[in-house]
């Protein structure tokens, strides 16, 4: 069982407002992840991180940014939020080196 | 530009069928090739995964089949059980220098009738 932890599960919030989406990992991964998932959709990666103050843009294009201070806390932040971001955000995490990425549940994001 | 395709996009198998999901790709620079289950309201976890210098991996009923000159490969669920119902996706990495970077398919919605 991965102990990567997202919160909020869900979240129903107001064009325009800003939210930030939690994500943590208590084991030592430096490698983070952010995909976005439309439901029963393919995952798409929007940002990553090979470790602390490093990050980078991922394959799909996304408003959100991303921060990573510490090992274990890679949070995304959207500053406007709009009804197109709409969308489940999962993140993952991996040891260096391995290929296996274990994945949080998820933030069920609704822009209304 | 779609570089892992997977089919089907549903199926819908009686329990202790065999259920087959199979996966194409383009980039010839991919070398590790997972397969993900996803339950409803759950991150994806990894099911079992292979490495192209193999042609078949089993993991209890679980197989992937691997052909690299054709540039696919495909998951097999013996004896498939209702508790295997779920959403699958295949992906494909490349190890780059710092870690790696998944691609995945579309997804296969699995129902396992009983």
């Amino acid at each position: 069982e991965a102990d990567i932890y997202q919160t909020p599960r869900y979240l129903v919030i107001g064009t325009g407002k800003k939210i930030t989406l939690e994500c943590s990992q208590t084991m030592g991964h430096d490698k983070m992840y952010w995909y976005q998932q439309d439901p029963g959709m393919e995952l798409h990666l929007i940002h990553y991180s090979y470790g602390v103050n490093s990050t980078e843009k991922g394959d799909l294009s996304s408003e959100s940014t991303v921060s990573r201070i510490r090992t274990e806390h890679f949070p995304l932040t959207l500053e406007s939020a709009r009804p197109s971001h709409t969308s489940q955000y999962l993140c993952a995490s991996s040891e260096s080196l391995s290929w296996t990425q274990y994945f949080g549940p998820g933030t069920r994001l609704l822009v209304l | 530009q779609q570089q892992v395709k997977q089919s089907p996009q549903s199926l819908i198998v009686q329990k202790g069928g065999i259920s087959i999901i199979n996966c194409a790709y383009e980039n010839t620079a991919f070398d590790y090739f997972p397969w993900y289950q996803q339950f409803p309201g759950k991150g994806p976890a990894l099911l079992i995964a292979i490495r192209p210098d193999v042609s078949e991996k089993k993991e209890g009923r679980f197989t992937i089949s691997f052909n690299k000159s054709a540039k696919q490969f495909s998951l097999h669920i013996m004896d498939s059980q209702p508790g295997d119902s779920a959403t699958y996706f295949c992906a494909a990495s490349t190890m780059e220098t710092s870690g790696s970077r998944l691609t995945f398919g579309e997804g296969t919605q699995l129902t396992v009738n009983p």
